[in-house]
């Protein structure tokens, strides 16, 4: 069946960067992109970005153009979501999921605080 | 970038209710708009896809229309288990957005 399974929690400090790994398995890696969605507590869904296995393409959302940087390796079938220069604001649980229109499949999620 | 705007922000329903959600895109997405159900703690899940197509393992009580700005989640009647948020997603062009999603309540 197919899997999503995402790194654990992390905490940070404002100004450093954080990395979340997301491991698929039950399908053929490169046959979907991955996206990535953030969620701040009690707040909506924010659409980050997505990255095509295959090639490695990647597009961004505008308001995190220079701080996210989404990558993959194929050799583990996993897909990274890193972002830099961190705040407050980014605190959230991020979330990656599968499919190169809508995603269907999702990630448990992985829970970023940032705080000092 | 494309933008969504959901309405209403929140309902209030009883069980058996009609429930209707819509979504407005800021341009013409044609069909590619999709609906998702979240509940506290948990990932969102995919209920309609294509504006129309419901995803596999979803009741038929859930179904979508609309095609170019104009898109509508309905729910034929309400069960204990959709009380939840819904959002609409826009998958026609990057970047892709969600609505700012919508709220049903117990009444």
């Amino acid at each position: 069946q197919v899997q999503l399974v995402q790194s654990g929690a992390e905490v940070k400090k404002p100004g450093a960067s954080v990395k979340v790994s997301c491991k698929a398995s039950g399908y053929s890696f490169t046959s979907y992109y991955i996206h990535w969605v953030r969620q701040a507590p009690g707040q909506g869904l924010e659409w980050m970005g997505i990255i095509n296995p295959a090639g490695g393409s990647t597009s961004y959302a505008q308001k995190l153009q220079g701080r996210v940087t989404v990558t993959r390796d194929r050799s583990t079938n996993t897909v990274y979501m890193e972002l830099s220069r961190l705040v407050s604001e980014d605190t959230g649980v991020y979330y990656c999921a599968k499919g190169s229109k809508t995603p269907d499949y999702w990630g448990q999620g992985t829970l970023v605080t940032v705080s000092s | 970038a494309i933008q969504l705007t959901q309405s209403p922000s929140s309902l209030s329903a009883s069980v058996g209710d009609r429930v209707t959600i819509t979504c407005r895109a800021s341009q013409d997405i044609r069909s590619d708009l999709g609906w998702y159900q979240q509940k506290p703690g948990r990932a969102p899940k995919l209920l309609i896809y294509a504006a129309s197509s419901l995803q596999s393992d979803v009741p038929s009580r859930f179904s979508g229309s609309g095609s170019g700005t104009d898109f509508t989640l309905t729910i034929s009647s309400l069960q204990p288990e959709d009380f939840a948020t819904y959002y609409c997603l826009q998958d026609y062009s990057y970047p892709q957005a969600f609505g700012q999603g919508t709220k049903v309540e117990l009444k």
